[in-house]
């Protein structure tokens, strides 16, 4: 079995500051890992997404992840976050043995002036 | 590249009345597509996985005869609510995804459809 937990209903941030957006894990194999973002009433855009290699991974708009196996985690990431990346933000995981994403419950971010 | 469309993006309807949602991936071909419900202030719900030219596989709980899933061809599905309901209300999301190396092993998402039953 394949599940994602995304323990923050919402994280606050101050434009211009560093932002984390948190996200665990759990897989029987090796774990195919993205970040989608939701803006309202739109459907899901993809981030960024870890299958092999390098631990940090780059994606869209500046957001990055980095992948942690020993603590099964993969939390996004922005150096400095902007009023329009105010969103809801989902994790998702999928077993290398299953053809399904698995989708945390998400996190709705919003970032103030 | 990888863009994937709905249609409608909203759509009111009459209880009893049947409903069709199309999900098309416009630059590449889908081998496989998905469907999700998402209920208000909450995650995606998998409904069911369909490949192209084959029976679609549905979640438990789903109501096959309900939610028909079409998948024709490589670039088109279908969602059909049959006889809906207002507790069908929601937002119809579809993914697709391809064989295609460049792309691979990623979920494109539509952006959604709307649908309220009266």
């Amino acid at each position: 079995a394949q599940s994602v937990a995304q323990p923050e209903d919402q994280v606050n941030v101050a434009e211009g500051n560093p932002l984390t957006v948190k996200c665990t894990y759990s897989v029987s194999g090796n774990p195919y890992l993205f970040w989608y973002v939701q803006y309202p009433n739109r459907g899901l855009q993809f981030l960024l997404k870890y299958i092999t290699g390098d631990n940090l991974v780059k994606g869209s708009y500046g957001f990055e992840a980095e992948f942690n196996k020993s603590q099964t985690s993969f939390h996004l990431k922005k150096p400095s976050a902007l009023v329009s990346d105010s969103a809801l933000y989902f994790c998702a995981v999928r077993d290398l043995g299953y053809s399904t994403l698995t989708f945390g419950k998400g996190t709705m971010l919003l970032v103030s002036p | 590249g990888a863009v994937v469309s709905q249609h409608p993006s909203w759509v009111i309807c009459k209880s009893g009345t049947s409903v069709k949602i199309e999900c098309r991936s416009l630059d590449f071909q889908a081998t496989t597509m998905f469907w999700y419900r998402q209920f208000p202030k909450q995650s995606l719900m998998l409904m069911a996985t369909s490949n192209e030219g084959s029976k679609a596989t549905y979640e438990q709980g789903v109501e096959k005869d309900k939610f028909l899933i079409n998948h024709a061809s490589l670039t088109l599905s279908t969602l059909t609510v049959t006889s809906a309901h207002p507790e069908d209300s929601s937002f119809y999301i579809c993914s697709a995804e391809t064989s295609d190396s460049f792309i691979t092993d990623t979920q494109y998402f539509g952006p959604g459809t709307r649908l309220t039953v009266l």
